[in-house]
């Protein structure tokens, strides 16, 4: 079974600086999709970020970029330029190439310090 | 384009007592998949329906929950006879087309509180 492992239950960073964020999975398999997920206070899941594994590149959107190892079975996000609206929590997630599920890590709650 | 909406946003019910939870995807999705969150976890989930139809319930605890998505009108898990355990934020997502690289949409959640 594919576990999501989030070893960093609370973080915080200095408003307009930069933090990342760590994530780990296990799986067997060499496609599929990995995700970030953002949950503020309004308990609503907004993506903040897609890879698919097949893709060397790693994906940008905005301020928000990762680091996919592969190999290391690794899915960082890294937040540029922190704002106080990224205050939430992040939940980092997989979906397996065929599958219809996600499965979520346990989260990461972010704070961000004016 | 209203995106997924779910009702109500808090259920109070008391031990014993039945637990309906409402999902309206976004329009144009046919597929549904509905999420437990317990506190301070990340979402479990449980169920996958297209129309008329349960494709993978894997998720689903063997006992006392079903969720059905018919034809007309909006999907709905349904949780009986309640215990305090089901205490839970109950999440609901929708997307296009069950292929993994659809983005699943996810509603704002309910909020279910056992007595």
């Amino acid at each position: 079974a594919q576990t999501v492992t989030q070893s960093q239950p609370e973080m915080s960073v200095q408003e307009a600086e930069t933090v990342t964020l760590s994530c780990t999975y296990d799986t067997s398999e060499s496609d599929y999709y990995l995700f970030w997920y953002k949950q503020p206070p309004s308990r609503q899941m907004i993506l903040v970020i897609r890879q698919e594994a097949y893709k060397q590149q790693n994906a940008t959107e905005n301020r928000f970029s990762v680091n996919f190892q592969k190999a290391a079975k690794s899915f960082s996000l890294k937040i540029s330029d922190s704002q106080l609206g990224d205050a939430a929590m992040y939940f980092c997630a997989y979906r397996r190439f065929t599958g219809n599920q996600f499965y979520f890590g346990t989260g990461t709650s972010l704070t961000v310090i004016p | 384009n209203a995106g997924v909406m779910q009702n109500p946003r808090h259920l109070v019910r008391r031990r014993g007592q039945e637990a309906r939870l409402r999902c309206s995807p976004m329009k144009g999705h046919s597929h549904v998949y509905w999420y437990r969150q317990l506190p301070e976890e990340g979402l479990k989930f449980m169920v996958y329906l297209q129309k008329e139809n349960i494709i993978d319930e894997s998720g689903m605890p063997k006992e006392r929950f079903s969720a059905e998505f018919p034809k007309e009108g909006p999907s709905i898990l349904r949780i009986q006879q309640v215990v305090r355990g089901d205490s839970a934020a109950y999440f609901c997502a929708s997307s296009p087309g069950g292929q993994a690289y659809n983005e699943q949409f996810f509603g704002p959640g309910t909020r279910l509180t056992v007595l």
